[in-house]
């Protein structure tokens, strides 16, 4: 089956610092792969749509410049906490469509913990 | 715009008894549903998913849910619950002509030995 893999799964940075977290679709082409936030406890916040070859799609409320997205290759794409605070502490998932339309189904990555200490 | 409100937040069951967890979804348009379950610290596995056809779906792990057009329902069960089945459940829909997936606040549902 579809398989999304997200790395690292588990990162510790400093306050101030940057940290980027990769999301590859393993055995299809994503043209289009979403970022999620989770809070503790919480439900899933889209945060943007990342297209392939084309600047990534932001929900209302999400900061582009802190939240940088790269969605360079059919496989790839990338998430950018830039200037990482306490705050950004959370949980992110990236998930892609195999297939390109939804009735496939969505694919999750494994998640990322985020903590900045 | 979708979206989807689970009424539950936890739902204790204990073991090998039937369990329902409840999802109400709104929608202007057409919709596809589905049922995503979460292990502590990973991401989201898909437990079936309601497109068309028969309201009556049928997932994996014996989890069943059915689409309920007249009561905005998706409301997911299972006959007898495991220990295995703890988890956090969230129910999510989307619009037939659109990418994104809107989420309700999950129910975390925790099998009793």
């Amino acid at each position: 089956g579809a398989v999304v893999s997200q790395h690292p799964s588990r990162v510790i940075c400093k306050s101030g610092t940057s940290v980027k977290i990769e999301c590859r679709s393993l055995d299809f082409q994503a043209t289009t792969m979403f970022w999620y936030r989770q809070f503790p406890k919480q439900s899933l916040m889209l945060m943007a749509t990342s297209n392939e070859g084309s600047k990534a799609t932001y929900e209302q409320g999400v900061e582009k410049d802190k939240f940088l997205i790269n969605h360079a290759s059919l496989t790839l794409s990338t998430l950018t906490v830039t200037s990482a605070h306490p705050e950004d502490s959370s949980f992110y998932i990236c998930s892609a469509i195999p297939g390109g339309g939804t009735n496939y189904g969505y694919t999750f990555g494994s998640g990322t913990r985020l903590t900045v200490v | 715009a979708q979206s989807v409100t689970q009424l539950d937040s936890q739902v204790p069951v204990f073991e090998e008894a039937p369990v329902e967890l409840r999802c109400n979804y709104s929608s202007s348009v057409s919709v596809y549903l589905f049922w995503y379950v979460q292990y502590p610290n990973q991401g989201l596995q898909l437990l079936l998913k309601y497109l068309s056809g028969s309201t009556l779906v049928k997932g994996i792990n014996g989890f069943e849910a059915e689409f309920n057009k007249s009561q905005t329902s998706f409301h997911l069960r299972k006959p007898s619950v495991h220990i295995s089945d703890t988890a956090e459940y969230f129910c999510a829909v989307s619009g037939t002509g659109a990418n994104n997936l809107f989420f309700g606040t999950g129910t975390r549902l925790t099998v009793i030995p």
